[in-house]
């Protein structure tokens, strides 16, 4: 089982639509939490940081932790085809040097 | 303030043959981590260097070394090389303080082996 679960995808959506997507994971010491975009042949680039359990909202992203679950979301309102990218979640314990990513999620958001 | 540029962008190897490749961190940052990213994966964790020295190593073999220099840019290297060593290699910077450790990511160098 890996560490971080995320499904590949790939996700179409109309613009303007919500896009949901989500991570799961087994490590119970995680406790920072991020969201990364990527554009083809790019880098990934940090969206979204988010410390423990709670809500974290900037413009139309929406990044929600359930530590509970073991489960985090991240919410795209108002979709662009701009925002056609792939998402990585990733997270690390505290004091950890590495960060653990999911295997990304591929969204496309039509025109 | 520059990013992380990473070089080169491209290169092709045969099995057997050694690479290197460099990365310059982004100003203020005193940490770099290099990630590998297969096709259709996330990056995973190879190391990562803080003055100097090797502060942390993912499951990769020896074959896989780095270094880092005074200035804070760094190298990677991969000796012996694999198919399987075909992937995006990223690096990324960050600065070494209590709490997350919140990565700015190079575009990376794309290594295919033949």
């Amino acid at each position: 089982q890996k560490e971080v679960e995320q499904d590949p995808g790939p996700l179409s959506v109309p613009e303007g639509a919500i896009v949901s997507l989500n991570c799961t994971y087994s490590n119970s010491a995680f406790q920072y939490f991020m969201w990364y975009r990527q554009y083809s042949r790019k880098g990934p680039e940090l969206l979204m940081y988010t410390y423990s359990s709670g809500n974290k909202e900037d413009g139309r992203f929406t990044a929600q932790v359930d530590k509970s679950s073991k489960y985090i979301s991240l919410f795209i309102r108002d979709s662009q085809p701009s925002d056609s990218a792939t998402y990585l979640c990733a997270m690390s314990a505290k004091g950890d040097y590495k960060l653990s990513f999911g295997a990304g999620t591929t969204v496309t958001v039509r025109a | 303030e520059t990013g992380v540029t990473q070089s080169p962008t491209h290169l092709i190897k045969t099995r057997g043959q050694q690479v290197t490749l460099r990365c310059s961190s982004q100003s203020g940052h005193n940490t770099v981590s290099w990630y590998q990213q297969a096709l259709g994966q996330g990056p995973q964790f190879i190391f990562q260097y803080y003055r100097e020295e090797e502060n942390g190593r993912g499951n990769f073999p020896p074959r896989f070394s780095g270094l880092q220099f005074p200035n804070y840019s760094s190298e990677l290297n991969v000796n012996a090389l694999e198919l399987d060593d075909s992937a995006l290699y990223l690096c990324a910077s960050s600065f070494n303080t209590v709490g997350a450790n919140v990565l700015t990511f190079g575009a990376g160098s794309r290594l295919t082996v033949l």
